[in-house]
């Protein structure tokens, strides 16, 4: 089956610091990857959507600059949350789709607190 | 833009009374795909249903929902409540975006059921 796998499940960094997730997908072709966040007591904001061999589209809000991506193939992607502030702490989720599939298939989540 | 009203925060039943949490949506796209998602505590969002077709039930684990264009609505139901139903639910709505189709999410209902 498909199954995205998503790490590390929890981290901690100081505030002014940068922390990596990573997001593999496994069983599918991910064709795209969408980053989410849900902050305490929200709901899930989308951050960016990337497709392979496409540009990254970032929301409102969400800048390359803060939350650099990287989809270099079908079954990886990676997010970092650079310059990390109290703001910034939430559940972050990836979330994959396949070429023609409806399903996005989700990753357990990276829980980012910042102290 | 598009979005997703979910318009009860808290959803409080007795085992086994009926289920009923609402969802409605906007979206200038004529064929959008709705889904619900339901997220346990410090799990990721599992997908419970989906659906594109109007007016067709659709079921899964005891829960139904049907698609209804006319309305834009797409609510979750179920006959009877059971204990492990408690748990987060999340309506959410699959459009093209840009480089790729993009979920966006309601603010999501969190149901708890009680003996």
């Amino acid at each position: 089956g498909a199954l995205v796998y998503q790490y590390p499940r929890r981290t901690i960094c100081k505030s002014g610091t940068s922390m990596r997730m990573e997001c593999q997908a496994v069983g599918f072709q991910a064709t795209s990857v969408a980053w989410y966040r849900q902050s305490p007591q929200k709901t899930f904001e989308l951050i960016a959507l990337s497709t392979v061999n496409s540009a990254i589209k970032y929301e409102q809000n969400f800048t390359q600059e803060k939350f650099p991506i990287s989809h270099p193939n079908l079954s990886f992607s990676s997010m970092t949350v650079l310059n990390a502030y109290l703001e910034d702490r939430g559940l972050y989720l990836c979330g994959a789709r396949g070429t023609g599939d409806t399903e996005v298939f989700f990753g357990k989540g990276t829980r980012l607190t910042v102290v | 833009g598009d979005s997703v009203t979910q318009t009860e925060g808290l959803v409080t039943l007795t085992e086994g009374l009926p289920v009923m949490l609402n969802c409605t949506y906007q979206t200038i796209y004529s064929n959008p795909f709705l889904f619900w998602y339901v997220q346990h505590l410090n799990e990721s969002p599992r997908l419970l249903l989906k659906s594109f077709t109007d007016n067709k039930r659709t079921e899964h684990q005891g829960f139904h929902a049907t698609l209804h264009k006319s309305s834009s609505s797409f609510h979750l139901q179920k006959s009877s409540a059971q204990l492990s139903d408690s748990a987060l639910y999340y309506c959410a709505l699959s459009v093209p975006g840009t480089g790729g189709y993009k979920v966006v999410f309601g603010s999501g209902t969190r149901l708890l059921v009680s003996p």
